[in-house]
């Protein structure tokens, strides 16, 4: 099945400092990209749709200087949270979907951000 | 965007019993998917729904989608200890999901 690769799995920083998260297509290339943000026992909340060769499409309330996404490749997007605070600590995953296959999302491992 | 609501939002069982969850949307949906999300993992793609009335089966679980394609449902029968996780839902384009539906279950 298709893969989607995301890194570093976890990271810890000092507040102020600026964290950037990969999210690779392994095995197809992936136009579209997402990030999502998850806080535990919680679903899944979209941040942005990253689209390689343009800007970024945020959802509302997600602050876009705060998170920036490049999508400079077709198997590549980084989130960059910049001048991390400790209310940014959580779970970051990232997700593409395969082209013919519709809406089926595949998902990277994750990304746990702890900002002490 | 459209969002599709689920509930319940928690579900403790015993191991053996069955689970159900269920996925609505106040619009009609061209598909819905199913995910799997084990405690400290990322989703995991179950299946897609596509026709009015479809039924899937994968092993134990059942996946329907509903005649006016707004509703879906995934039923466990007889739940083992590996069925624990969150299950979302998420409806046609959107790539928001459902609030989740978490199972715990008790050897």
């Amino acid at each position: 099945g298709a893969v989607v690769s995301q890194h570093p799995s976890r990271v810890i920083c000092k507040s102020g400092t600026s964290v950037k998260i990969e999210c690779r297509s392994l095995d197809f290339q992936a136009t579209t990209m997402f990030w999502y943000r998850q806080f535990p026992k919680k679903s899944l909340m979209l941040m942005a749709t990253s689209n390689e060769g343009s800007k970024a499409t945020y959802e509302q309330g997600v602050e876009k200087d705060k998170f920036l996404i490049n999508h400079a490749s077709l198997t590549l997007s980084t989130l960059t949270v910049t001048s991390a605070h400790p209310e940014d600590s959580s779970f970051y995953i990232c997700s593409a979907r395969r082209p013919g296959a519709k809406n089926i999302q595949y998902f990277g491992a994750g990304t746990r951000l702890s900002v002490l | 965007g459209q969002q599709v609501m689920q509930i319940p939002q928690y579900q403790h069982v015993q191991e053996g019993e069955d689970f159900t969850t269920y996925c609505n949307s106040s619009t009609t949906l061209s598909n819905i998917q199913w995910y799997k999300q084990r405690p400290g993992g990322h989703p995991v793609f179950l299946i897609q729904l596509v026709k009015s009335g479809e039924v899937k089966k994968q092993k134990r679980l059942t996946f329907q989608f509903g005649e006016a394609k707004k509703n879906s449902s995934l039923h466990i029968t007889a739940t083992q200890t590996t069925d624990v996780g969150t299950y979302f839902c998420a409806g046609g384009n959107d790539m928001r999901f459902g609030a989740g539906t978490r199972l715990t279950v008790k050897p």
